[in-house]
């Protein structure tokens, strides 16, 4: 497809599972971006992947929350018993490598836990 | 650390009104600066873009221009439209490859015909 693809659209969890959510970028781009948005808040960075390699993931919260890209294409955010404060929307985002290129955002995963 | 500040909505406006939402920043160095659009159950949309002081971005009518004298970004528009209805963000990176977007908390906008 043309744009970044994120499944599932919507995941609901009980406390406590493990719930894997996954992202398509944009075909050749380098850059990968996950953020986590929460209701009526702007989307907050989680961490970013430059091919296979993950640079930065500063914005993780706790050690329960692991993301992977191993082929430098698709990636998945992996949350490892779910609490209900992870309840938000998770948005990947892919960009070519290059200074001052926008973003490019998925649709984004809705993740309810219960 | 660096940050965005928007204006609190909700704005409501009738069509073919003039909008202007508001938006400040705190940064160093030289970052981009950005508006994104969120309509109802869809992802993020990059709507414009400015990347040096004195640049204006513009896209579908809307304006904004990078003022580095009062760190602002405000986004324009002369004549809204009910299809403008949406969430807007304003954000920043320092343009870097591989550096976050940092983004302001939304201005959502509701436009009535």
């Amino acid at each position: 497809g043309a744009g970044v693809s994120q499944s599932p659209r919507y995941k609901v969890a009980k406390r406590g599972q493990d719930v894997a959510l996954r992202c398509d970028p944009i075909s050749g781009h380098v850059s990968l971006f996950w953020y986590q948005q929460a209701l009526g808040q702007g989307p907050e960075f989680l961490t970013y992947f430059q091919n296979e390699a993950q640079l930065d993931k500063s914005g993780l919260p706790s050690d329960r929350f692991f993301a992977e890209r191993p082929e430098g294409s698709v990636s998945t955010l992996k949350i490892q018993r779910t609490q209900q404060e992870d309840s938000a929307v998770y948005l990947c985002a892919s960009s070519s490598y290059s200074d001052n290129q926008p973003q490019h955002f998925g649709d984004g995963t809705r993740l309810s836990i219960l | 650390g660096d940050s965005v500040t928007q204006m609190e909505g909700p704005v409501t406006l009738s069509e073919e009104a003039f909008l202007t939402i508001n938006c400040t920043y705190t940064a160093t160095g030289y970052p981009s600066l950005f508006w994104y659009v969120q309509y109802p159950g869809e992802g993020l949309q990059l709507l414009l873009k400015a990347t040096k002081a004195d640049d204006k971005g513009s896209n579908k009518g809307f304006e904004a221009t990078y003022r580095k004298e009062t760190t602002s970004f405000h986004l324009e528009k002369g004549s809204v439209q009910v299809s403008d209805s949406a969430v807007y963000f304003c954000a920043l990176t320092k343009g870097q490859a591989g550096t976050a977007l940092i983004f302001g908390k939304g201005t959502t906008l509701s436009v009535s015909s």
